[in-house]
């Protein structure tokens, strides 16, 4: 298996821009999570979907963050207008469901992003 | 909901020695304990895992235990190595959550 893949890996954009990074989930796989990495924060939790509905998104810092998941395999995560403050890596992982089997949660290899 | 508190933020150890880091977490209802080792520039990775029924577990190097009376967990490696350098995250579930992880500690063995 490919593994859980994002892009693009690295971005660089202008601050107003809008920026949109991309995730396809390991195959079979009906959990997705975005997260964000800073190293004032750490981890943080943006929104889950289980089976392409999104779950919970109250990880998501502001109105102008968005996240999408279309189908089982394809996922979005938009930031518009976005601002220098959003400068981080943002992870995207997928696992099985339920947790509480102890199902790992795969991370993509991430997509780090400057908002100059 | 779940908190989780991860000790020490930053760790040196000379090669050979052992590394332990700590955490707790508040949510008695947590089930699933896994650890994540972050190396530079990569993404975080699986390394061991423990459930609540289980106090103890270890794979080569490395050990983790589990104390649900305290609600704190432990990750132990021993005989330290360069390659062990990195950022290691611990995490907790309940079960019908996603893991909430802790903030990491970021290890430094020196040859």
């Amino acid at each position: 298996d490919a593994g859980v893949i994002q892009s693009p890996r690295h971005e660089v954009t202008e601050m107003g821009q809008e920026v949109t990074l991309r995730c396809k989930p390991i195959s079979g796989h009906n959990s997705l999570f975005w997260y964000r990495q800073t190293m004032m924060r750490g981890l943080e939790l943006l929104i889950y979907f289980n089976n392409n509905v999104p779950i919970d998104d109250s990880g998501m810092p502001e109105d102008r963050f968005s996240a999408k998941m279309p189908n089982a395999s394809f996922s979005t995560l938009k930031i518009q207008p976005s601002e220098p403050r959003d400068s981080a890596v943002y992870f995207c992982a997928s696992s099985l469901t339920p947790w509480s089997g102890g199902n790992t949660i795969y991370f993509g290899e991430g997509s780090w992003l400057t908002v100059v | 909901g779940e908190n989780v508190e991860q000790h020490p933020s930053t760790l040196s150890v000379q090669e050979g020695d052992s590394a332990v880091i700590k955490c707790t977490y508040s949510d008695s209802a947590s089930n699933y304990f896994p650890w994540y080792k972050q190396e530079l520039g990569k993404r975080p990775q699986l390394i061991i895992d423990i459930r609540s029924n289980v106090g103890e577990k270890k794979d080569q190097r490395i050990a983790v235990t589990l104390n649900k009376t305290a609600k704190h967990f432990s990750l132990h490696i021993t005989e330290t190595q360069p390659e062990d350098s990195a950022v290691y995250f611990c995490a907790a579930s309940e079960g019908n959550t996603p893991l909430v992880f802790g903030k990491g500690t970021r290890l430094s063995v020196i040859a």
